[in-house]
């Protein structure tokens, strides 16, 4: 079980706007930043989108996040094939020692 | 920027592992370093974080003790050290460029290296 709440699963058209959530508490996404990655089938993660809404440069402006109290979430918008992969959030975990990451979720462009 | 991990493989329970990672395309010794590990068919998981001087380490609880991360900066080369291996250890171990002053910040990535821990 994460510390991070992501829903398993998303889907949309291609053109959509879909969201994915990322629920946290106070202690992790409430007082620090939020992190977005992105992982291709077969392929390592990528840097989607780092303090909550910054895009690192190369990500499309299709890509956004924001974040509101203990939650946060990614918006991607004109949606394409290629957007099909696992997206994941992480932030400063409870412990202490080190940064969590929630479950993942797997986006099917149908 | 490019991260090259390797050292996997397939170990008994109970044994030890070394995984490195060479590093190239930044000043190595500027930028703490860490692992992150992602069991098979399943999420990413934190393992553990090194600064860039190699003065302070971190762990996460479920290597804490077993693990031990460390750099050679000579060698531009990040090292996990893994001993009493567990079937739960069993993941792609990632190598991550990290930013201490932001956790959760990982901007480039290795390919991984796969580490199976089975009898």
């Amino acid at each position: 079980q994460s510390v991070l709440t992501q829903p398993p699963s998303a889907s949309g058209t291609p053109g959509q706007r879909v969201t994915i959530s990322c629920s946290g508490s106070s202690s992790n996404i409430g007082s620090n930043y939020v992190y977005w990655y992105q992982q291709l089938p077969g392929t390592a993660p990528k840097l989607l989108i780092y303090r909550n809404n910054q895009r690192p440069s190369g990500v499309p402006d299709r890509f956004s996040g924001s974040k509101s109290g203990t939650s946060a979430s990614l918006a991607i918008s004109g949606l394409r094939s290629e957007d099909e992969a696992d997206y994941y959030c992480a932030a400063w975990g409870d412990s202490l020692s080190g940064p969590v990451f929630g479950g993942g979720t797997k986006l099917t462009v149908l | 920027v490019q991260l090259l991990e390797s050292g996997g493989g397939l170990e008994q329970p109970g044994g030890s592992l070394r995984l490195s990672c060479a590093a190239s395309g930044f000043t190595f010794s500027s930028y703490a370093m860490s692992w992150v590990r992602q069991a098979p068919g399943k999420g990413l998981e934190w393992v553990s974080a090194i600064s860039g001087n190699g003065g302070s380490s971190y762990y996460a609880d479920s290597v804490k003790g077993r693990f031990t991360i460390s750099r050679d900066n000579s060698k531009n080369t990040l090292y996990l050290q893994m001993n009493s291996l567990r079937a739960e250890d069993t993941a792609v171990y990632y190598c991550a460029k990290y930013d201490f002053s932001a956790p959760g910040y990982f901007d480039y990535w290795g390919q991984g290296t796969l580490v199976t821990v089975s009898s």
